[in-house]
């Protein structure tokens, strides 16, 4: 089966840094997306994930070890408007579809 | 670049109404489109996965028959509910993949559908 788990909420304090983590079991792999949703909004592109390690893009960085089924995504110096949804999406080998978790919603405090 | 566009933004139709949701990929060719809907609190689920010029191909549990989509070009695909009742009320969001996005996925903004 499928099965995409990520925390459900998170607080943070604004400027501090925050790790969301997500772990999966899919049947295959080709990729990992992490997305951001503000509320009432589509989700935007974040980073991707495909071959295990650390990409880093400015105050977001992602990671991914693929033997352990496990990605986390790290904000830095957080901000207000970085309170969102994080979605984490595993991409299966075949199909290409995305399969995605339910969700952390992030919350930052002054 | 990769932008993607749907429109309505929102919508509210009496029950039994059809709804068309256009979704357009305004600066690439999407080989490859996806609906989702997503209702409050939850994550998105997917609903069908179109590829231009070919039948769409629907997730387990999605009525094809109620959910009519349509790829007809690489820049446009349509989703059309059909026979609206207020269950189908839900934020509808499309996403699109080409050649020239590599791997990712695009989403566009959403549509909004109420039915009363």
């Amino acid at each position: 089966g499928q099965n995409i788990d990520q925390p459900t909420e998170m607080t943070a304090t604004e400027g501090a840094i925050v790790q969301i983590n997500c772990t999966y079991q899919t049947s295959g792999f080709n990729g990992l997306f992490w997305y951001q949703q503000h509320a009432g909004e589509a989700p935007t592109f974040l980073s991707y994930n495909v071959l295990d390690g650390l990409e880093e893009k400015g105050r977001f960085s992602s990671f991914l070890s693929r033997s352990k089924g496990y990605s986390y995504l790290l904000l830095k110096e957080l901000q207000m408007k970085d309170s969102a949804s994080y979605l984490c999406a595993v991409r299966g080998s075949n199909t290409g579809k995305l399969i995605f978790g339910q969700g952390t919603t992030l919350q930052v405090k002054p | 670049g990769a932008v993607v566009s749907q429109h309505p933004s929102w919508v509210i139709c009496k029950s039994g109404t059809s709804v068309k949701i256009e979704c357009r990929s305004l600066d690439f060719q999407a080989t490859t489109m996806f609906w989702y809907r997503q209702f409050p609190k939850q994550s998105l689920m997917l609903m069908a996965t179109s590829n231009e010029g070919s039948k769409a191909t629907y997730e387990q549990g999605v009525e094809k028959d109620k959910f009519l989509i349509n790829h007809a070009s690489l820049t446009l695909s349509t989703l059309t509910v059909t026979s609206a009742h207020p269950e189908d009320s839900s934020f509808y969001i499309c996403s699109a993949r080409g050649a020239w996005t590599q791997e990712t996925q695009y989403f566009g903004p959403g549509t909004r559908l109420l039915v009363l």
